[in-house]
């Protein structure tokens, strides 16, 4: 019973490349959630997908980041040129259904160092 | 808004010693989720908390809630160096459940031997 995989684990970049992370959510979950832990700070939400949809971006700054959860296929965050403060760790959690009861259950996370 | 103040924010205790970690929220709380994070590794789920209250035990942790809801506590009984790391508490803003989640800073936790 695999839970939330993320991939890579750790990604490493030079400024201006592009980062994408990928997240597949627990087996029988169709809600997928996106937080950033920024060193020495807490986790925040950026992000919540359903299938092909994206129902909170709040969180997501408004440039260069974009996030999807494709029909079939994991979800993707995606940073778009890439500078020093997105280092940080993006970890991705699932959950079943949406309402209360439901708990968001936590991938591993990916590190993502800027050079 | 919502915010979490966790306290304290770092703890070293004896091994075998009980400890007590507490979460306050600025607003009422819909629902309460304690995660447990060691370093370089994702969030594992522990309990989650509801009804004013509510008090729930999983092994040698207790979570409570308060009757305000505004107000959760996590307690150790008979601490061993693999309850080692840091706790973090959740919270939904929502009465609808389960969005965005929003996090206390974490506690770190350590068991001196």
């Amino acid at each position: 019973n695999a839970g939330v995989m993320q991939n890579p684990r750790h990604l490493v970049r030079r400024r201006g490349q592009e980062a994408r992370l990928r997240c597949s959510p627990m087996k029988g979950h169709s809600h997928v959630y996106w937080y950033r832990q920024l060193p020495e700070e807490g986790l925040k939400f950026m992000v919540y997908l359903q299938k092909e949809n994206i129902i909170d971006e709040s969180g997501m700054p408004k440039e260069r980041f974009s996030a999807e959860f494709p029909k079939e296929g994991p979800s993707i965050l995606r940073i778009q040129q890439v500078v020093r403060g997105d280092s940080a760790a993006y970890f991705c959690a699932s959950s079943q259904n949406q309402g209360l009861g439901q708990p968001q259950h936590f991938g591993d996370g990916t590190r993502l160092s800027i050079l | 808004s919502q915010e979490l103040e966790q306290s304290p924010q770092s703890l070293i205790v004896q091994e075998g010693k009980n400890l007590t970690i507490n979460c306050t929220s600025s607003k009422t709380l819909y629902g309460l989720y304690w995660y447990k994070q060691k370093y370089g590794e994702g969030l594992i789920f522990l309990m989650m908390l509801q009804k004013g209250g509510e008090e729930k035990s999983h092994e040698k942790i207790t979570a409570k809630l308060d009757e305000k809801k505004q107000q959760s506590s996590l307690h150790i009984t008979a601490s061993q160096p693999s309850h080692a790391g840091i706790y973090l508490c959740g919270a939904d803003g929502q009465i609808q459940g389960a969005q965005k989640l929003v996090f206390g800073q974490g506690t770190r936790l350590t068991i001196n031997p």
